[in-house]
């Protein structure tokens, strides 16, 4: 057990919809990344926040957005839903603040767009 | 070309085999490397961290890193049939808080 938890951890929700995916890091890590894991893209990163602000984005859709609350759990908010958004999403976290940390990772939540 | 590289496999072994597992790269900013395990369906697992270049064991696990040739390993000795899942290299430039890359991931099968 990484420590991060997410919820839900299976989505099921129709093209056009949107829906808020939910991550809290380990205690004591100001740092949050998203990753979205498709069959065929493998392992992206989407975006990162620290201690509540936006901090790098990666291939992060328009209709992606995220956010970082004061007690550092993230939303991952997906609009417009596509068939092809369906996915594993991840949330990873680590302090962000020493170059030897590295990213502890939660269980994911699956989301499927019919 | 991607950023990493990585032969998707399926890898299948004997139990009790030395598995080697590879990943090349293709930018040369890239500091820290990185093993993750992915059971099916789960989250991915840190197995080994290298920061440059160099060697770095843990139990069964030895990671290797030439930055020289941009190519990094993971070998598993003595493999067991709990080993089988989903290998990530994953790399990272100059600070921990930077994204990180991963290849597309190495499936390993030990069959007893």
């Amino acid at each position: 057990d990484s420590g991060v938890t997410q919820t839900p951890k299976h989505l099921i929700t129709a093209t056009g919809q949107r829906v808020t995916l939910r991550c809290s890091p380990r205690s004591g890590d100001l740092s949050v990344y998203w990753y979205q894991q498709s069959l065929d893209q493998g392992l992206q990163f989407l975006i990162q926040y620290y201690n509540g602000e936006e901090r790098a984005k990666g291939n992060i859709l328009e209709r992606f957005s995220a956010q970082q609350f004061p007690d550092l759990h993230s939303e991952l908010n997906l609009s417009s839903l596509e068939l092809g958004d369906s996915a594993l999403y991840f949330c990873a976290s680590n302090e962000g603040t020493s170059d030897t940390d590295t990213q502890y990772f939660g269980p994911g939540t699956r989301l499927t767009v019919l | 070309q991607k950023e990493v590289e990585q032969d998707p496999g399926p890898l299948s072994v004997p139990e009790g085999a030395i598995v080697s597992l590879n990943c090349t790269y293709s930018n040369s900013a890239f500091q820290y490397f990185m093993w993750y395990r992915q059971y099916s369906r789960k989250g991915p697992e840190l197995l080994m961290y290298t920061y440059s270049s160099g060697n770095k064991e843990d139990g069964r696990f030895t990671a290797q890193v030439d930055k020289s040739s941009k190519y990094i390993s993971l070998f598993i000795r003595d493999s067991q049939p709990s080993d089988s899942a989903t290998y990530l290299c994953a790399m990272s430039g100059g600070y921990n808080t930077d994204k990180l890359i991963f290849g597309t991931g190495t499936r390993l099968q030990v069959f007893p």
